[in-house]
């Protein structure tokens, strides 16, 4: 158990550019969330997985972001035309089963100029 | 809707002491329950959930928690607290058999334990 790692850590750019975030879920984990995070909130549920089929997705996900997981296995969240509202913590996290007790990532940081 | 309502901001406790960190929560039906803490410059960390069963539940560190279905309420306590203790702690709920996963997530509430 190597527990679920996101690239990068930290990520600057200016607004209007993409960004690309990945995460590496736990092993035997089918199981797989996206999260954002910012100063003073707690996480805020963007999306979830269960192997390759992306079964939920919040309203905060807008037009300009895309996720996936492609194989089952490490998923991506693309922001496209990055404004500076986006700036905040992604976090990945990943379970083994349907209760919630969810392994996060340490989060990749955007901040957006 | 789903919420979760932490009062305090932060919580000032002594070391040894007993501590309380409170949560109350909303939701369509019965929920699942959780304590998540969060270290400086470290990911969210599972303490303790409540799914069904014991009202008392216990978790990682010396952690417990009590569920109260008449007060909508999931306080997280520690008999005596450490000095390492000191953390942001979040309380998030799930309403059970929705089919949704998503958890939502209170604000949080800071722990200092001082010396």
């Amino acid at each position: 158990d190597t527990g679920v790692s996101q690239d990068p850590r930290h990520k600057i750019t200016k607004r209007g550019q993409n960004v690309t975030f990945r995460c590496d879920p736990i092993s035997e984990h089918n199981r797989l969330y996206w999260y954002r995070q910012t100063l003073g909130q707690g996480p805020e549920f963007l999306t979830y997985f269960q192997n390759e089929a992306q079964l939920e997705k919040s309203r905060l996900l807008s037009d300009r972001f895309s996720a996936e997981r492609p194989k089952g296995s490490f998923s991506t969240l693309e922001i496209q035309r990055t404004e500076q509202g986006d700036s905040a913590m992604y976090l990945c996290a990943s379970s083994r089963d349907y209760t919630g007790e969810l392994f996060f990532g340490e989060g990749s940081r955007l901040t957006v100029l | 809707a789903q919420s979760v309502a932490q009062p305090e901001d932060q919580v000032n406790v002594a070391e040894g002491n007993p501590l309380t960190v409170k949560c109350t929560y909303s939701v369509s039906g019965n929920p699942y329950l959780f304590w998540y803490v969060q270290y400086p410059n470290r990911g969210l960390q599972f303490l303790l959930k409540y799914i069904t069963g014991d009202n008392l539940v216990k978790g990682s560190y010396g952690f417990e928690a009590e569920f109260n279905k008449s007060q909508t309420s999931f306080h997280l306590k520690k008999p005596s607290a450490l000095v390492s203790d000191s953390a942001l702690y979040f309380c998030a709920v799930r309403a059970m058999n929705t089919g949704f996963q998503k958890l939502v997530f209170g604000t949080g509430t800071r722990l200092l334990v001082s010396p």
